[in-house]
């Protein structure tokens, strides 16, 4: 299957401060990427989706301002959590697509611990 | 009302059993349906897919969809240790591109 790069794969930082993680398809190009959340013991919630090129497409009740998402190529998404409060820790989850092929593929994921 | 459904578990079977794994979807136009695996602390892998009815089967792994009825499962066979895991449900809908829900996942303990 197609790889996807997520990294980092954990990051602690201070409430207030802003973070960035990158998504990359390493072996395809990926048309959309789609970024999910994921709190201990739930199931896996949709934030937002990027199309290359175009602004992200956030779910009902994802403040876009906080969670600010790039698709600025092909192969690149990235996430960033700006302000970050204790309540934002969890598990982020990006996936990507080709074109016409339905299956998504997942990027490691990224463990977000605010203190 | 949800729109894809699974049983959280835990599901408990012995060693070289048979699991069971169920799902129900509440959108009729969909069109692609899958199954991940998830360990702790891990991103979900994909096991099968499968989009027309009738069943699928992949080495230990059988996937069976019914449209009719709204329901795809999941058969585990000759189930291992390591194949206890959160397996998640998704169902894809159309569109520009394929939007993927997920179920709550199913908790599969196997007991050696």
């Amino acid at each position: 299957g197609a790889v996807v790069s997520q990294h980092p794969s954990r990051v602690i930082c201070k409430s207030g401060t802003s973070v960035k993680i990158e998504c990359r398809s390493l072996d395809f190009q990926a048309t959309t990427m789609f970024w999910y959340r994921q709190f201990p013991k739930k199931s896996l919630m949709l934030m937002a989706t990027s199309n290359e090129g175009s602004k992200a497409t956030y779910e009902q009740g994802v403040e876009k301002d906080k969670f600010l998402i790039n698709h600025a190529s092909l192969t690149l998404s990235t996430l960033t959590v700006t302000s970050a409060h204790p309540e934002d820790s969890s598990f982020y989850i990006c996936s990507a697509q080709i074109r016409g092929i339905t299956e998504a593929f997942f990027g490691q994921g990224t463990r977000l611990t605010v203190v | 009302q949800k729109e894809v459904e699974q049983n959280s578990g835990p599901l408990s079977v012995p060693e070289g059993a048979i699991a069971s794994l169920n799902c129900t979807y509440s959108d009729r136009v969909s069109q692609s349906f899958f199954w991940y695996r998830q360990y702790s602390g891990k991103s979900p892998e994909l096991i099968m897919s499968i989009y027309s009815n009738g069943d699928k089967e992949d080495g230990r792994f059988t996937a069976q969809l019914n449209k009719a009825s709204q329901y795809v499962s999941l058969l585990i066979r000759d189930s291992q240790p390591s194949d206890s895991a959160t397996y998640l449900c998704a169902v894809g809908f159309s569109g520009g591109y394929q939007k993927v829900t997920f179920g709550t996942g199913t908790k599969l303990q196997v007991i050696p």
